[in-house]
C-alpha cells in the first residue's frame, strides 16, 4: 500500500539552527500539507501546497518557515533559526483530491535544545 | 474562524459501545473526518461524512447532522487496541487548499 514517508524520524537541534524536514508524498497525490503537533496538544495546520505553490498557510507559518518541492517527489519544510517552542511532532500529509482522506507520514519529532 | 469541540477523555469497557461526539461552528462547512491516533503515531483515517446520516464501516460508524453542526463516532465491540485519541476534523467549501482543521481530540481508554 502506498504511504507517505518522512525523514528523519527524530531530529535534535540547537536553538537558532536551521532544520529541514523531508517528506515523500504518495506519488499520484496532488495536495501536500505540513501539520504540527506539540506534545499533548492538537494537530495544527501549518501549510498546504498545490500546483507547486503554497495554497494556504496558517498564522503559525511565519517567515521562519518555508516549503519546497525541489524535484517532483520530495516535499520539504525548512525551519530557520529554530526556537524552543518549535519542539513538536511534524507530520506531512497528502491527498489525491480536495475533500478526500489525508494520508499522514509517521512524523518527525523535532526537539530544540 | 472555526470552533470544534470534543470531550477530552472517555473511558469504556472492552466489548461495550462508545459514542464520541463532536460539535463544530464554522462558515463554509463541507465535510467532517474522523481519524484515529495512537500515542506517538500518525493519525489514520476512519471515516468521512459530507451528507447527513450514518456511515457504517465494520465496528465503526460515523454520523453527521449539518443543520446541528454535530457528528459522532460510534465504536462497537470495543477492543483494547481501540485505546487511542479520536480526532474530529472539518474541511471547508470553496478552497483549493483541502486542509483539515482538527479538534483537540478525545482520548479513549478501553478497560478490561
Amino acid at each position: 500500500e502506498p504511504e507517505v514517508t518522512q525523514t528523519p524520524s527524530h531530529q535534535v537541534t540547537q536553538m537558532g539552527q536551521e532544520v529541514i524536514l523531508r517528506c515523500v508524498p504518495i506519488s499520484n497525490h496532488l495536495y501536500f500539507y505540513w501539520y504540527r503537533q506539540i506534545l499533548g496538544q492538537k494537530v495544527e495546520f501549518l501549510v498546504s501546497f498545490y500546483n507547486n505553490e503554497i495554497s494556504e498557510k496558517s498564522e503559525i507559518f511565519d517567515d521562519q518557515f518555508s516549503v519546497e518541492r525541489p524535484d517532483g517527489s520530495n516535499f520539504t519544510l525548512k525551519i530557520r533559526s529554530t526556537k524552543l517552542e518549535d519542539s513538536a511532532m511534524y507530520f506531512c500529509a497528502s491527498i489525491k483530491e480536495v475533500n478526500t482522506e489525508a494520508f499522514f507520514g509517521q512524523g518527525t519529532r523535532l526537539t530544540v535544545v | 474562524g472555526q470552533n470544534i469541540d470534543q470531550p477530552t477523555e472517555m473511558t469504556a469497557t472492552e466489548g461495550a459501545i462508545v459514542q464520541i461526539n463532536c460539535t463544530y461552528q464554522t462558515s463554509g462547512f463541507n465535510g467532517l473526518f474522523w481519524y484515529q491516533q495512537h500515542a506517538g503515531e500518525a493519525p489514520t483515517f476512519l471515516s468521512y461524512n459530507v451528507l447527513d446520516g450514518l456511515e457504517e464501516k465494520g465496528r465503526f460508524s460515523s454520523f453527521l447532522s449539518r443543520s446541528k453542526g454535530y457528528s459522532y463516532l460510534l465504536l462497537k465491540e470495543l477492543q483494547m487496541k481501540d485505546s487511542a485519541s479520536y480526532l474530529c476534523a472539518v474541511t471547508l467549501r470553496n478552497t483549493n487548499a483541502g486542509k483539515s482543521t482538527f479538534g483537540d481530540g478525545t482520548t479513549l481508554t478501553v478497560k478490561p
